[in-house]
């Protein structure tokens, strides 16, 4: 099993929809999760924190649940700019590595 | 402020060469990762770096890659000799400690014939 699973998509959605990514970790014991964007070609960026209360940052929201090792990212209203893959990240271990999913790929259309 | 700078961009290479990507942090990072990313997957660390000192290096294929990072602040991922599976985005990355956020550089693309 994989540590951090993601549904590679592609999801293919019109302008202004709501779009949901979903991601599941194996180690129990992880401490910090992120999301990051990465655009085709380019590097890696975060994009958010992901805390147990629930974040958002405004068309984004983050969600964690530690029970059920799932983590979540909405998008509201999406953007054509919004088109890119978003990565789930679990950091954990001993030396606080960061884990990365294969990525969601979200191809937003006019 | 500048970001993290790595060269060369792009690396076209035949399989049992050899090859070596550069990196150079953000100014006063102390971490430094290198990872491996394939087409259609994440990241994956190969070594981490604190200051001169390696803290994982657990996924590196130590039969052919090779890291270092000299005075804690540049460093150099070699890979010697190449193999088609090699073929990849090497990404390069600072933080200011293993808790600050990561900022990842442009990446070298190597493409092993």
């Amino acid at each position: 099993r994989k540590e951090v699973e993601q549904d590679p998509g592609p999801f293919n959605v019109p302008e202004g929809a709501t779009v949901a990514f979903n991601c599941t970790y194996s180690n129990s014991a992880s401490q910090s999760f992120f999301w990051y964007r990465q655009d085709c070609r380019k590097e890696p960026k975060l994009l958010m924190s992901v805390y147990s209360s629930g974040n958002e940052d405004g068309r984004f929201t983050a969600q964690l649940n530690r029970a059920s090792q799932y983590i979540s990212l909405l998008i509201r209203d999406s953007k054509l700019s919004d088109s890119a893959t978003y990565l789930c990240v679990v950091r954990g271990g001993a030396t606080n590595k960061l884990i990365f999913g294969t990525g969601t790929l979200l191809a937003v259309q006019p | 402020e500048a970001g993290v700078a790595q060269s060369p961009r792009y690396k076209i290479i035949e399989k049992r060469q050899s090859v070596a990507f550069w990196c150079n942090p953000i100014s006063g990072h102390a971490t430094l990762y290198w990872y491996q990313q394939i087409l259609g997957q994440g990241p994956k660390l190969l070594i981490q770096f604190q200051n001169n000192g390696v803290v994982d290096d657990s996924q590196l294929p130590k039969d052919r890659f090779s890291a270092e990072r000299l005075k804690g602040v540049d460093s150099t991922l070699k890979i010697q000799p190449a193999k088609l599976e090699d073929s990849a985005v090497y990404l390069c990355a600072s933080s200011g400690t293993f808790y600050n956020e990561q900022f990842f550089g442009p990446g070298t693309r190597l493409t092993v014939l």
